[in-house]
């Protein structure tokens, strides 16, 4: 069964700290992989989009990674800021016809001044 | 550009009834997706439409259902609502449907309330 699995499941840091959250997937045959953050209230906003061939990819402080043959990804965020305070989901997308989306069920994270 | 719109913003129904939603895409764009966001479930897909075509459609009981327009704007409807129907309804366009690499965009929401 195709399945995202995100952690932690939530997470409190300092303001200016780094954190990394994690995504592990078994979805197969995989297009692609994507963050995205969602902040209270709020649909989702796109943070990075990672095909099979890439390992890393930057958005401001956030940056991605994936392996592809672990069926790995993390998104790191250095320096964190208040309004980092959002929760984050990672997104697989199915190489199909159909290409089902695939949804973690987020790291819900909290920054603290 | 404008981002993707949905109507209403709340909603507050009884069991029993039906509600539609509203979304409409970016310019452009011709891929309308659905989702149900709950606490305990977290994201979950609905349906895909592109060029007024069901594309995709996910675990959902026939009571959802959706269509899409010529101009790409898209409905959403819920029949016979139960409690559990209670969630925020999340509304995502693109460019393309299928496996490509663009982005979903996604609309605030519709936060439906069932009592």
């Amino acid at each position: 069964k195709n399945q995202v699995e995100q952690s932690p499941q939530s997470l409190i840091i300092l303001e200016g700290k780094n954190c990394t959250l994690q995504c592990n997937y078994t979805v197969s045959p995989f297009s692609n992989l994507r963050w995205y953050k969602q902040d209270t209230g709020r649909g989702p906003v796109s943070l990075t989009i990672m095909t099979f061939s890439e390992n890393t990819k930057s958005n401001g402080r956030y940056t991605a990674t994936l392996d592809a043959d672990t069926k790995q990804s993390s998104l790191h965020i250095t320096a964190s800021q208040l309004s980092d305070s959002a929760s984050y989901i990672c997104v697989v997308i199915e190489y199909s016809s159909a290409s089902k989306i695939i949804f973690g069920s987020g790291t819900r994270l909290s920054i603290r001044p | 550009k404008a981002g993707v719109t949905q109507t209403p913003r709340y909603l507050i129904k009884t069991r029993g009834q039906q509600v539609t939603l509203s979304c409409s895409p970016i310019s452009g764009h011709r891929s309308v997706s659905w989702y149900q966001q709950t606490p305990g479930q977290g994201l979950q897909f609905l349906f895909e439409y592109f060029s007024e075509t069901q594309r995709n459609k996910g675990n959902f009981p026939g009571r959802f259902s959706g269509r899409q327009f010529s101009n790409s704007r898209s409905e959403m409807n819920v029949s016979t609502l139960e409690l559990g129907d209670s969630a925020l309804y999340l509304c995502a366009s693109r460019v393309f449907a299928g496996p490509h690499n663009s982005p979903l965009h996604f609309g605030n929401g519709t936060r439906l309330t069932v009592t």
